[in-house]
C-alpha cells in the first residue's frame, strides 16, 4: 500500500511565486490535514478536511489555500510564496476524528 | 486553553539505558493519546495509542506508555534503548469532541554508545 504520498519531496521557490503541494491517500480516509514543521515549534495545522467538499482552517492558514474535490486528494496551494513559508510540510490522513494519523514523507520547501 | 507539553526538548541516553519521555496535556476530559516517532528526513510513524481501558499500552519497537489521569500525563518508556531509537518523538492528543489533533513540540533523543 502506498499510504499517503506527497509530491514533490523538495522544492525551491522565489518570493512571489505560487505552487501546489500534492497529497494523495489510498486508504479511503475521511480526514486529511496539512501541517508545517519548523524547528522548536512542533507541527502546526494549516488546513484540514473532514470529507470531500469540506475544508476548514487550522492554526496557521494565512497564505495557503486548499480544496478537497475527491476523497483521495488534498492539494495545498501557496498563493504568493514568502520566505516565512520556508518549512517542511506534512500531509496526514486518518479514518475519522480520533483515529491515528498517517503521515506522508514531507515536502521540504525553501523560499528565496 | 488546550495544550500538549513535552518539557524535555532534548534528551541524551546511553545505549542500553532506560528511557522515559514526558508528555502532559491540558483538556477537560480524557482525550485520545498518541506517541509518534520521526526519524531524520522522514514522516511521523505511530508508536502507540491510548483510547480507553488498560492504562499501560504497548507499542512497536519495544516502547510502552502509561496514562495517568490524575497527572494528565502520558509518558513514553523503553527499558533498554538501542542506537536506532535516536529520533524525534512527538506526543499528540485528540480531544473526544471536535476534529482537531494537537501535537507537542517534540523531544529529540540522542543515543550515545
Amino acid at each position: 500500500n502506498a499510504g499517503v504520498t506527497q509530491t514533490p519531496k523538495f522544492q525551491v521557490l522565489k518570493t512571489g511565486q505560487s505552487m501546489t503541494l500534492q497529497c494523495a491517500q489510498d486508504m479511503n480516509h475521511e480526514y486529511m490535514s496539512w501541517y508545517r514543521q519548523d524547528p522548536g515549534m512542533g507541527l502546526r495545522l494549516i488546513h484540514y478536511s473532514v470529507g470531500a467538499g469540506i475544508t476548514d482552517q487550522g492554526e496557521v492558514p494565512n497564505g495557503y489555500n486548499v480544496s478537497r474535490s475527491t476523497t483521495e486528494d488534498f492539494p495545498l496551494r501557496l498563493l504568493s510564496a514568502a520566505p516565512s513559508q520556508t518549512s517542511v510540510y506534512f500531509c496526514a490522513s486518518r479514518l475519522r476524528g480520533h483515529q491515528p494519523q498517517h503521515f506522508g514523507d514531507g515536502t521540504r520547501l525553501s523560499i528565496l | 486553553a488546550q495544550s500538549v507539553t513535552q518539557p524535555d526538548i532534548h534528551i541524551t541516553v546511553s545505549e542500553g539505558a532506560s528511557l522515559e519521555l514526558r508528555c502532559n496535556y491540558s483538556y477537560g476530559a480524557t482525550p485520545y493519546l498518541f506517541w509518534y516517532v520521526q526519524s531524520p528526513g522522514q514522516g511521523l510513524q505511530l508508536l502507540l495509542k491510548y483510547f480507553s481501558g488498560d492504562t499501560l499500552v504497548q507499542g512497536i519497537k519495544g516502547f510502552e506508555a502509561e496514562f495517568k489521569r490524575s497527572q494528565s500525563s502520558f509518558n513514553l518508556r523503553k527499558p533498554s534503548v538501542h542506537w536506532s531509537d535516536a529520533a524525534e518523538y512527538f506526543c499528540a492528543v485528540a480531544p473526544n469532541t471536535g476534529n482537531q489533533f494537537y501535537f507537542g513540540t517534540g523531544t529529540s533523543l540522542t543515543v550515545i554508545p
